[in-house]
């Protein structure tokens, strides 16, 4: 069946980048999701990427995807403290509509 | 645009108890999906709705069930509630029928003692 996994934890210094991974196992997937979850709240949309991309960049986050090894990355550059959180790679069901897979989260701590 | 609405933000029940939750769409938006949160198993899927109609449901026992109003406002409800049930319920919208776009609310927190 489905699954989506992710390392559970990322600690990076202020400034630098991070580099949140995912792997994926539903290759039909059109589109391939990151959401972010900040304490006490419920999930946002962070960005997403088709799947006929490779690349997808918004401001300071770039989407990297490989489809053959069904892998998916993200890379927030000059991480900030506000970026701490938990970033969640989401994938939906084949046939699914709006259903989604989601992985474990990677939680972001970033220190001084 | 107002967010996705969640109500209550917390309740507490105890084991037998039953408790309806209660999640108001963004404007315009059809579908609307519940998801259970617990450290657990993390974000598990329980039921989506469109116009109504259930299109999705997750693997959770029949104590767990859900509508949808003509206004797209949801509820879902968990009879017999058991320790494990405790947990955070998020309702999220979406302005397509399918793809996974989706605006969570923030959430309702159910403790069940």
């Amino acid at each position: 069946g489905e699954d989506v996994e992710q390392s559970l934890f990322l600690s990076v210094r202020e400034g630098d980048s991070s580099v949140i991974n995912c792997t994926y196992t539903d290759s039909s997937s059109t589109y391939l999701y990151w959401y972010k979850q900040e304490p006490g709240a419920g999930l946002q949309l962070l960005t997403y990427i088709f799947s006929n991309m490779d690349m997808k960049q918004d401001q300071r986050l770039t989407v990297l995807l490989n489809k053959k090894d069904k892998h998916l990355s993200l890379r927030i550059a000059d991480t900030q403290t506000g970026d701490s959180a938990i970033y969640f790679c989401a994938e939906p069901l084949s046939g699914g509509y709006n259903k989604l897979i989601f992985g474990a989260g990677t939680r972001l701590a970033v220190h001084p | 645009k107002a967010g996705v609405t969640q109500t209550p933000r917390y309740l507490i029940k105890t084991r037998g108890q039953q408790v309806t939750l209660s999640c108001s769409p963004i404007s315009g938006h059809r579908s609307v999906s519940w998801y259970q949160q617990t450290p657990g198993q993390g974000l598990q899927f329980l039921f989506e709705y469109f116009s109504e109609t259930q299109r999705n449901k997750g693997n959770f026992p029949g104590r767990f069930s859900g509508r949808q109003f003509s206004n797209s406002r949801s509820e879902m409800n968990v009879s017999t509630l058991e320790l494990g049930d405790s947990a955070l319920y998020l309702c999220a919208s979406s302005p397509t029928g399918s793809g996974g776009e989706l605006f969570f609310g923030e959430g309702s927190r159910l403790t069940v003692l």
